[in-house]
């Protein structure tokens, strides 16, 4: 089975400041990896995603996340966040091959302070 | 994401009423899945259905069915509403890797 985790509910950050949003994931054989931000009363947007390749990808708004084989995490980041910024981010994987269906983590709650 | 429609925005029904939740796309893709969202536990996956004769269960599938009219169409319904499906519901669609969403649909269940 797959799984995702995001040990972080709530990251605080003040404007200005490098951000770091943590997932972690578990899955047979090698992942597909994804990003998605949900703002207020709004569907999931996608943001980036891995498949293969470079480890650093980079996505839409300014963000990146960088693909660790060895410790399985997939680690959201942005050099100076955004009071934009603040939003609910959700990390999902899925293995290759019969596993054709996402698996999302819990939820983080990004909050960047003016 | 304007090229996913989800109808109704908001529902309020009754334990035991059937309701059924709509989703139309016009990406043109074959994959259309249907989650639900709860606070702290993210989306779960209620349906998901990779063309018009094939379509699976997903992990939470218990007290709901799907229909896929359409390439473009796919419906969820509650046969018998009960006051734990009161969730945000989305729909979502994929050609190969990202998944696309729509706006989703609040249902209560008094």
């Amino acid at each position: 089975a797959q799984s995702v985790a995001q040990p972080e509910d709530q990251v605080n950050v003040a404007e200005g400041n490098p951000l770091t949003v943590k997932c972690t994931y578990s899955v047979s054989g090698n992942p597909y990896l994804f990003w998605y931000v949900q703002y207020p009363n709004r569907g999931l947007q996608f943001l980036l995603k891995y498949i293969t390749g470079d480890n650093l990808v980079k996505g839409s708004y300014g963000f990146e996340a960088e693909f660790n084989k060895s410790q399985t995490s997939f680690h959201l980041k942005k050099p100076s966040a955004l009071v934009s910024d603040s939003a609910l981010y959700f990390c999902a994987v899925r293995g290759w091959g019969s596993a054709r269906q996402l698996t999302f983590g819990s939820g983080t709650q990004l909050t960047v302070l003016p | 994401d304007a090229d996913v429609t989800q109808t109704p925005r908001n529902r309020i029904t009754k334990t035991g009423k059937r309701i059924m939740l709509e989703c139309s796309q016009t990406k043109g893709h074959d994959r259309m899945y249907w989650y639900r969202q709860d606070p702290g536990l993210g989306l779960q996956l209620i349906y998901y259905s990779f063309d018009v004769k094939d379509i699976n269960k997903g992990e939470i599938s218990d007290g709901y069915s799907v229909s896929r009219q359409a390439q473009a169409k796919f419906s969820l319904s509650l046969e018998s509403a009960i006051p734990n499906q009161t969730a945000l519901y989305f729909c979502a669609t994929s050609a190969k890797y990202e998944q696309y969403f729509g706006p989703g649909t609040r249902l209560t269940v008094t």
